[in-house]
Order: structure tokens, then C-alpha cells, then sequence
């Protein structure tokens, strides 16, 4: 059981606008910078958003990420079919000496 | 282009010890913001950090696995090695290594290796 929670699924048609949350704790989402990553069946995952809202070079403007307090969100407009994937949240936190976390994972299904 | 590449036993039995090298390329480990860290994903599960260590030789590790990992770094061969003590079933996963960016825009794993399966088992 991660400390930071995403919800296991999501789903939406294609064209359509989804979002998918993150939530922690002042220890790690309230207190340090989140990134995402989408990682498709067999590959590794792959660095979507950085510092909360970045995005790197070859990443979509049709992806985006926004935090507020101890949650985060990751937006996903005009959903296409090669978006189907597994996308986790992770931010360091403060506690423990110090740690990355990662959120459980959230499977995005294209009706 | 900065490259990744996870090498190690692909099986290994019940209480060995398990010995992973990450290898890379095109950036340095002596350089200020750079870091390397392993994360492993067990079959159909989630992803799990377990150690990272910095361009200062600082090292952080997951706090439940933390009396059984260790993690150097040898920068003249452009390595980072990962050892897991008394290795149990449970631990059969993908290993991952990813370069670690640390900067104004915290930490971050910008560029992953594709990782290498290890299976425990008798």
C-alpha cells in the first residue's frame, strides 16, 4: 500500500479530456515537487511531467500536470488510442531520512 | 544521448545475494544535479523505488528494504551497483535503473534503462 494514492483506473473515448489524481501528504506531495510517468505493456516508463507542470522535450501540450496542496493531477486532452497505458505519480518525501515514493498506478482504458 | 543498461543474474536462489550494474553513458556522475537511482516492479504490480545516490556520493534507500540494499558508484567505469542481501521469492521483479536529474525543479528520472528481469526461486 503506496502512501501516495492514485485510483486504479480511469477511462474515456477518444477526443475526450481525462484526469487522474494524485493524493499524499505534507511529508511528500505537500511539501516537494511531483513528476508522472506513462508506461506502456513490456516498456519502461517514460518521463511525461517534472516539477509538478513541466513537460520535456517531445511530451504534448495536450499533457499536463497542476498540484494543489497534498494533491496532484494529470490531464490527459483529446484522448487517443495510444495513450492506453499505466501512469504513476511519484515525488520524494521528507520523512524517514528521505525517499521516493511512487503512487499505486492508474490504468487508463480508451473506450 | 544519454543511455541506461541494467546488467545482473537473471535467476538467483532463495537467500543469495543479488548483484546489479547499472552502466551509462553520455553523462557523469561527478556532475552537480546527477544522480542514479533503482527502481524494481514486481509482475502486474506497481513501481517501487529502492535506492539512489548522488553526484556526492549521498545515498538514500527505501526505508523497509534499508538493511538490505546497497548502492556505490565506481564514476571511472560509469557505474552504479545495486546489492540486495538474503533475496526471497517476493523479490522477483524488473530491475530498472534511471538517471536521477536534481535541480530547481526537484528530483526527477529523466531517462530509464529497459531493465532486467530476476526471478528468484530454488
Amino acid at each position: 500500500q503506496s502512501v501516495v494514492t492514485q485510483p486504479p483506473s480511469a477511462s474515456g473515448t477518444p477526443g475526450q479530456r481525462v484526469t487522474i489524481s494524485c493524493s499524499g501528504s505534507s511529508s511528500n506531495v505537500g511539501s516537494n515537487f511531483v513528476n508522472w510517468y506513462q508506461q506502456l505493456p513490456g516498456t519502461a516508463p517514460k518521463l511525461l511531467i517534472y516539477g509538478n507542470n513541466q513537460r520535456p522535450s517531445g511530451v504534448p501540450d495536450r499533457i499536463s500536470g497542476s498540484k494543489s496542496g497534498t494533491s496532484a493531477s494529470l490531464a490527459i486532452s483529446g484522448l487517443q488510442s495510444e495513450d492506453e497505458a499505466t501512469y504513476y505519480c511519484a515525488t520524494w518525501d521528507d520523512s524517514l531520512n528521505g525517499h521516493w515514493v511512487f503512487g499505486g498506478g492508474t490504468k487508463l482504458t480508451v473506450l | 544521448q544519454v543511455t541506461l543498461r541494467e546488467s545482473g543474474p537473471a535467476l538467483v536462489t532463495p537467500t543469495q545475494t543479488l548483484t546489479l550494474t547499472c552502466t551509462f553513458s553520455e553523462f557523469s556522475l561527478n556532475s552537480r544535479g546527477m544522480c542514479v537511482s533503482w527502481i524494481r516492479q514486481p509482475p502486474g504490480r506497481a513501481l517501487e523505488w529502492l535506492a539512489l545516490i548522488d553526484w556526492e556520493d549521498d545515498k538514500y534507500y527505501m526505508t523497509s528494504l534499508r538493511t538490505r540494499l546497497t548502492i556505490s558508484k565506481d564514476t571511472s567505469k560509469n557505474q552504479v551497483v545495486l546489492t540486495m542481501t538474503n533475496m526471497d521469492p517476493v523479490d522477483t521483479a524488473t530491475y530498472y535503473c534511471a538517471r536521477t536529474l536534481s535541480g530547481y525543479s526537484g528530483y526527477y528520472m529523466d531517462v530509464w534503462g529497459k531493465g532486467t528481469t530476476v526471478t528468484v526461486s530454488s
